[in-house]
This record gives C-alpha cells, sequence and structure tokens, in this order.
C-alpha cells in the first residue's frame, strides 16, 4: 500500500523568503503526485500534479514542485512567500487500481508567514 | 459555477443518532469521494464511487454508508454516530480515473457528544 510523509508539521517563514515543504512518498509503480493548499475553514484547492514527464512541475499561486524519483520525494517550493500562504499543506498520492485512483495523504504541513 | 456542494456545514449529534452528510456536483463527474480529516492525520477516504450504481469501500469504511442512485450526488450516512466519528468530512469528485486531480467540497464539521 502506499503512503506520504510529510515530516515538518509546523513551519513558519519570513515573508518574502523562500520556502521548501517536504514530502516523501512510498508507492511500487510510478506514482501520481499532487499538492493540495487547504486555508482555514475552507476545502482542499489542487496546486499541482505530476503524473510523467518533466519533472519540475509548475502549480498556481507561483509554487513549483520536482520529482525526484531516487529520493522519493515530491518537495513542493516557492521563491518568495507571500502572507496569504499561510495555510496547511497537503501531499498526496495517487494509485490506480482497476476502480479509480485513490489518493493517500500525508499528515499536512501548517504553513505560518511571520511579517 | 458551483463546484462540489456539501451540507450541512456543521453538525452536533449524539451519540447513536443516524444521520446523512449530502454531497452533490454540477461537473458531471464520474469519481467521486468521502474522506475524513483528522488533526496530524491528513484525509482519509472512506468510500468512494466509479460512477452510478458503484460504490467501494476505502480506509477507514466502518460505520458509514454511501450510494450513488445519480451521477451528482453522493450521500454518506451514519448509521449510528458515535464519538469517534468527531471530524471534519470532505466530498471530492474527479473527471477520471487520475488525471484530473480531485476537486474537494468545503467540508462538513460534525461533532458528536
Amino acid at each position: 500500500a502506499q503512503s506520504v510523509t510529510q515530516p515538518d508539521i509546523h513551519i513558519t517563514v519570513s515573508e518574502g523568503a523562500s520556502l521548501e515543504l517536504r514530502c516523501n512518498y512510498s508507492y511500487g509503480a510510478t506514482p501520481y503526485l499532487f499538492w493540495y493548499v487547504q486555508s482555514p475553514g475552507q476545502g482542499l484547492q489542487l496546486l499541482l500534479k505530476y503524473f510523467s514527464g518533466d519533472t519540475l512541475v509548475q502549480g498556481i499561486k507561483g509554487f513549483e514542485a520536482e520529482f525526484k524519483r531516487s529520493q522519493s520525494s515530491f518537495n513542493l517550493r516557492k521563491p518568495s512567500v507571500h502572507w496569504s500562504d499561510a495555510a496547511e499543506y497537503f501531499c498526496a498520492v495517487g494509485a490506480l487500481n482497476n476502480a479509480g485512483n485513490m489518493l493517500t495523504f500525508g499528515g499536512g504541513t501548517r504553513l505560518m508567514v511571520k511579517p | 459555477n458551483a463546484g462540489v456542494t456539501q451540507t450541512p456545514k456543521f453538525q452536533v449529534l449524539k451519540t447513536g443518532q443516524s444521520m446523512t452528510l449530502q454531497c452533490a456536483q454540477d461537473m458531471n463527474h464520474e469519481y467521486m469521494s468521502w474522506y475524513r480529516q483528522d488533526p496530524g492525520m491528513g484525509l482519509r477516504l472512506i468510500h468512494y464511487s466509479v460512477g452510478a450504481g458503484i460504490t467501494d469501500q476505502g480506509e477507514v469504511p466502518n460505520g458509514y454508508n454511501v450510494s450513488r442512485s445519480t451521477t451528482e450526488d453522493f450521500p454518506l450516512r451514519l448509521l449510528s454516530a458515535a464519538p469517534s466519528q468527531t471530524s471534519v468530512y470532505f466530498c471530492a469528485s474527479s473527471p477520471d480515473r487520475a488525471r484530473g486531480g480531485y476537486t474537494f467540497g468545503s467540508g462538513t464539521r460534525l461533532t458528536v457528544v
């Protein structure tokens, strides 16, 4: 069975600083990988996704993520954080089976932004 | 452009009561899922459906039932509520098996006392 680990429960960065959120996955085949963001009291919004091809993927809101097969990682990055980026971020791996794509989520990383 | 709509947004139940969480999507998506979110555990899959009339269990199905009589609706039933079912519940839909990614509703916060 697949699994996702987000090692950092909380991260605090200063506004304007760069950001990297870590994600490690375990899956026997080529994974489908996703990053979602959740603002307080809201549902999850898809930031970006990786299926195949270029290992550096661009998403919305200036985010990008890099798939590294050798490290089983899919880290999320942003060069300059804005106060509005404060939220919880979830990495997920999609496992295809006969029935469909089941998402397995990591525990989430809560990002706080200092002014 | 409603997307995925969940009702109610908040609910308090007494132990042993039953209720149905509603989920509707207007995007004609075939795939729909229910997740529960608990602190530090991310989201865990309860049940999912790959089309009208087809449902299956996810990771944590006990105590929940689902049905899918139409493409649009995917209600989640709590048969006899327990305090362990206190959680935030999210419904999500996707147009295909993998590539589309899931669109999530805004959630239902359920407290069982």
